[in-house]
């Protein structure tokens, strides 16, 4: 255990559907993270915040819109995905976002048909 | 190109043997992370370090900064060890981000 959760562990979702996944972390943290990893590809920042404030957002997709309404919980919104979203979702979190060792959740693996 | 690269890529070893991951960048960085992926997806951090060495149980990790290098050691080896292990660099100073490597993945037979 980490002290971070993830929740679905796995969803299966239509290109149409809409679809949220959750993030929750234990440890006081302020800076929180989703990351993508895709099938033989390195790990892909998506977003960052740091105490509620989104401060990076990777080129991401519109169709994946983020949510952090207080430093515990960070939400990822899904609509009208493609199946190439088809990756494994990770948070993680950390004292501060930079230089402070980041704690990942177990992830979400997300199936898109 | 990836700026962090690691090898080898896939790495099969005997119970009891001694390993060792390299991994090496491009780019200017602040710290270097050792990652643990099981299968299944969960990520453990090993190290993160900034120069030098540190140690944990039989794990080793090391970097030289000037030579953008860092290598991940596992004395005696053992079948639980087997693991997607993932370098990652910060870049960017105190508030940068990891870029990350593809990760090796370690099987231990026993």
């Amino acid at each position: 255990e980490t002290g971070v959760t993830q929740t679905p562990r796995h969803l299966v979702m239509g290109m149409t559907n809409k679809k949220s996944l959750k993030c929750e972390q234990h440890l006081g943290h302020n800076a929180m993270y989703w990351y993508k990893q895709s099938a033989k590809k390195p790990l892909e920042l998506m977003f960052v915040y740091n105490f509620k404030e989104q401060t990076e957002n990777n080129s991401v997709p519109s169709r994946f819109s983020p949510e952090c309404p207080n430093s515990s919980h960070l939400f990822l919104h899904l609509h009208t995905l493609q199946p190439e979203d088809s990756a494994l979702y990770l948070c993680a979190s950390s004292q501060t976002s930079g230089s402070h060792e980041q704690y990942f959740g177990p992830g979400t693996r997300l199936t898109v048909t | 190109k990836n700026e962090v690269e690691q090898s080898p890529q896939n790495l099969t070893a005997q119970e009891g043997e001694f390993i060792t991951i390299n991994c090496s960048y491009s780019v200017g960085i602040s710290a270097l992370h050792w990652l643990q992926q099981h299968p299944g997806g969960g990520i453990v951090s090993l190290f993160m370090l900034s120069s030098g060495k540190k140690k944990h149980g039989r794990l080793i990790a090391t970097i030289n900064i000037q030579e953008k290098h860092s290598s991940l050691h596992i004395t005696a080896s053992h079948p639980r060890d087997s693991a997607v292990y993932i370098c990652a660099v910060l870049y960017g100073g105190s508030q940068g981000n990891l870029i990350f490597g593809k990760g090796t993945k370690l099987s231990v037979k026993p």
